[in-house]
């Protein structure tokens, strides 16, 4: 069981704005950075966002991630459809000693 | 390009041992700077770590699993291995071998994977 908690599912038109949140606790999101991944059907994820501002060469910067204590979120600008996908958000985890993944949020574009 | 490429049985008996071997191609294993780990993904599930090496041989280890994983690189070979003992049904999943990253002097296990292998279905049954 997860120690990151996510919404099961999101969802927006397309050009709509969707957040994704992300609640933990001080081991974790409190004391560490905040990653997010995006999975799209059938591959294997991809890191969207690290350390809240370090994007990957080629991630749009319509994605935009924040913090606040033990929580996060994600936030999905003018969103296309190609952003149909699985997002799960992650951090180390300092009393694991461990590195721990959100439960994971499906966005879908309606 | 770094590439990394997942090998191992895709069908493991209950109470055996799993084990799945990474590839690394395109970098060096042994480089100062990355760490390299497992994920795991059941079918229609999420997102599991299940532990990461150091070219060294330092591990970290998911508590949960602990007690039956171990993980090897070798550095000759260009690879990293792990072994997770007396499986069973739940053990069944994708597994993702992958890279942490490294950024602004920022390395090692609490880092993100920014590389990762295409994963391989390992199913357990009898």
């Amino acid at each position: 069981q997860s120690v990151l908690t996510q919404p099961p599912s999101a969802s927006g038109t397309p050009g709509q704005r969707v957040t994704i949140s992300c609640s933990g606790s001080s081991s974790n999101i409190g004391s560490n950075a905040v990653n997010w991944y995006q999975q799209l059907p059938g591959t294997a994820p991809k890191v969207l966002i690290y350390s809240k501002i370090h994007r990957p060469s080629g991630v749009p910067d319509r994605f935009s991630a924040s913090k606040s204590g033990t929580s996060a979120s994600l936030a999905i600008s003018g969103l296309q459809s190609e952003d149909e996908a699985d997002y799960y958000c992650a951090a180390w985890d300092d009393s694991l000693n461990g590195y721990v993944f959100g439960t994971g949020t499906k966005v879908t574009v309606l | 390009q770094l590439q990394l490429q997942e090998s191992g049985p895709g069908l493991v008996k209950p109470s055996e041992t799993l084990s799945l071997t990474c590839t690394v191609s395109g970098g060096s294993i042994r480089s100062t700077y990355y760490y390299w780990g497992w994920v795991r993904q059941p079918p229609g599930k999420g997102l599991e770590w299940i532990g990461t090496i150091y070219y060294s041989g330092s591990t970290y280890y998911n508590p949960s699993l602990k007690s039956r994983l171990t993980m090897s690189v070798d550095t000759s070979k260009n690879q990293f291995s792990l072994k997770l003992s007396s499986v069973t049904a739940t053990d069944t999943a994708i597994y993702y071998c992958a890279r942490h990253a490294s950024y602004s002097g920022n390395y090692g296990p609490t880092v993100p994977f920014d590389y990762w292998g295409q994963g391989t279905l390992v199913t357990v049954s009898s």
